[in-house]
């Protein structure tokens, strides 16, 4: 089984500062991570995902990530934060369940961006 | 392109009324398709997914039940619905043997 902890529930940080949004996984096989994004009252949005290669993985918005296996961890960065970044993240890994590929997700960490 | 409808946008609905919420996926397939709770402050929790018409796996025992009676439709549904039905349901899809799911808008439901 897989399991995700995201280990703030809350970030606040002021515009134009670099953000780290933390996120630790478990997993006893192989997994692909993925980072969404949730604006009020609106889906998931795909933000980045990593599935093999360069640990450093490029998304959308200016959003980054890093993989490390040893650590379990994929966080989530971006150097200058804007206030229309101010949404729930969440942190999700996918193995093989059943017949379908599942995801689990983390709790979400709220980023707010503080004029 | 694939696009991913939910309706209705919102629900209100009295406690022991019947529900039915509608998913539906344009431009693919075959799709994996999935329902997703999400209650007010948590995280999101995989109710059903469905690997193909009539086939459905549920992943917590509960109220709801799911249907898929087309290729790219799925329904979500419950004959009395309990004040813990509430939240933000989202329905997801996923290439069949791919990697990573795209959500659709969701449907704020609140049972009063």
């Amino acid at each position: 089984a897989q399991s995700v902890t995201q280990l703030d529930s809350q970030v606040p940080v002021f515009e134009e500062a670099p953000v780290e949004l933390r996120c630790n996984y478990s997993s006893s096989v192989s997994v692909y991570l993925f980072w969404y994004v949730q604006y009020p009252n609106q889906g998931l949005q795909l933000l980045l995902k990593y599935l093999s290669g360069s640990t450093l993985v490029k998304g959308i918005n200016g959003f980054e990530a890093e993989f490390n296996k040893s650590q379990t961890s994929f966080h989530l960065r971006k150097p200058s934060v804007h206030i229309s970044d101010t949404a729930e993240y969440f942190c999700a890994v996918s193995a093989l369940s059943g017949s379908a590929r599942q995801l689990t997700f983390g709790s979400g960490t709220q980023l707010t961006v503080l004029p | 392109s694939q696009t991913i409808h939910q309706w209705p946008a919102t629900l209100v609905q009295p406690v022991g009324s019947p529900l039915s919420l509608e998913c539906t996926v344009e431009g693919t397939s075959n799709p994996n398709l999935y329902w997703y709770r999400q209650a007010a402050g948590r995280g999101l929790q995989l109710l059903f997914y469905s690997v193909g018409i009539g086939q459905i796996s549920s992943e917590v025992p509960q109220n709801l039940s799911a249907s898929r009676p087309q290729d790219r439709q799925f329904i979500l549904s419950s004959k009395k619905l309990l004040l813990s039905d509430s939240g933000f349901y989202l329905c997801a899809w996923s290439q069949a043997g791919g990697i990573g799911q795209f959500f659709g808008p969701g449907t704020r439901l609140t049972v009063l």
